[in-house]
């Protein structure tokens, strides 16, 4: 079965620091995608980004970076210099398929930047 | 990519009501989602329609009873409610092709009941 962790439940930053949100995964399938997805306050999930299990190159996007490892099964997100707008529920999730229910999400880590 | 709606965005009900969510989304996607969010508890897949035929329903309630009359609309019926559906639940799309496997996501509707 599938699996994802975000053991953070919480963080709390101060505006223009640097911070990482940990994301692990379980998975016996050698093809997955790994995804991470934004809730603010709105409710609604906004994605962020796609990663396929073959391409384990970082990527950045601004502020925003990614660091996938297979070796840990980790997918972690990175946030620098944080601003107020960035506070939100993270969300990581691992799919194997495009359809079906092997769509799996973590917990969620609720990240408040306080200005 | 945005473009997918709800309706209502908030819904306080009691037990003994009627009432039905609507997601709409006009991206094209051929499949859509109805999620679950409920409070300490990860995102719950109820259905999925692809190409307006359900594929998936994942141990929903009878109370709980979806509708895709086409693949730009699906509905969410809700009769006889327990306060323990109080969530907010989530309708999503994903597009045909190299996209599939993303989900977007609509706004929610806050469902409350009493």
């Amino acid at each position: 079965a599938q699996k994802v962790t975000q053991a953070q439940t919480e963080i709390s930053v101060v505006e223009k620091e640097d911070v990482t949100l940990d994301c692990v995964y379980e998975t016996r399938d050698t093809t997955y995608y790994l995804f991470w997805y934004k809730q603010p306050p709105s409710g609604e999930l906004v994605f962020l980004i796609r990663r396929n299990s073959f391409d384990e190159q970082n990527e950045i996007s601004g502020r925003y970076s990614w660091n996938f490892q297979k070796s840990t099964s980790s997918f972690n997100f990175t946030i620098t210099a944080s601003q107020v707008v960035d506070s939100a529920v993270y969300f990581c999730a691992l799919s194997l398929d495009n359809y079906g229910q092997n769509f799996v999400f973590g917990p969620g880590t609720r990240l408040s930047v306080l200005p | 990519e945005t473009g997918v709606t709800q309706t209502p965005r908030h819904l306080v009900m009691g037990m003994t009501n009627k009432k039905s969510l609507k997601c709409e989304q006009h991206l094209g996607h051929n499949a859509m989602y109805w999620y679950k969010q409920s409070a300490k508890k990860p995102l719950e897949l109820m259905f999925v329609y692809n190409f307006k035929e359900q594929t998936e329903n994942n141990s929903v309630p009878s109370r709980f009873s979806p509708e895709c009359p086409n693949s730009s609309h699906l509905f969410l019926h809700l009769h006889t409610l327990q306060p323990e559906d109080s969530a907010l639940y989530l309708c999503a799309s994903s597009p045909a092709g190299e996209r599939s496997s993303i989900r977007f996501f609509g706004p929610g509707t806050r469902l409350t009941v009493l």
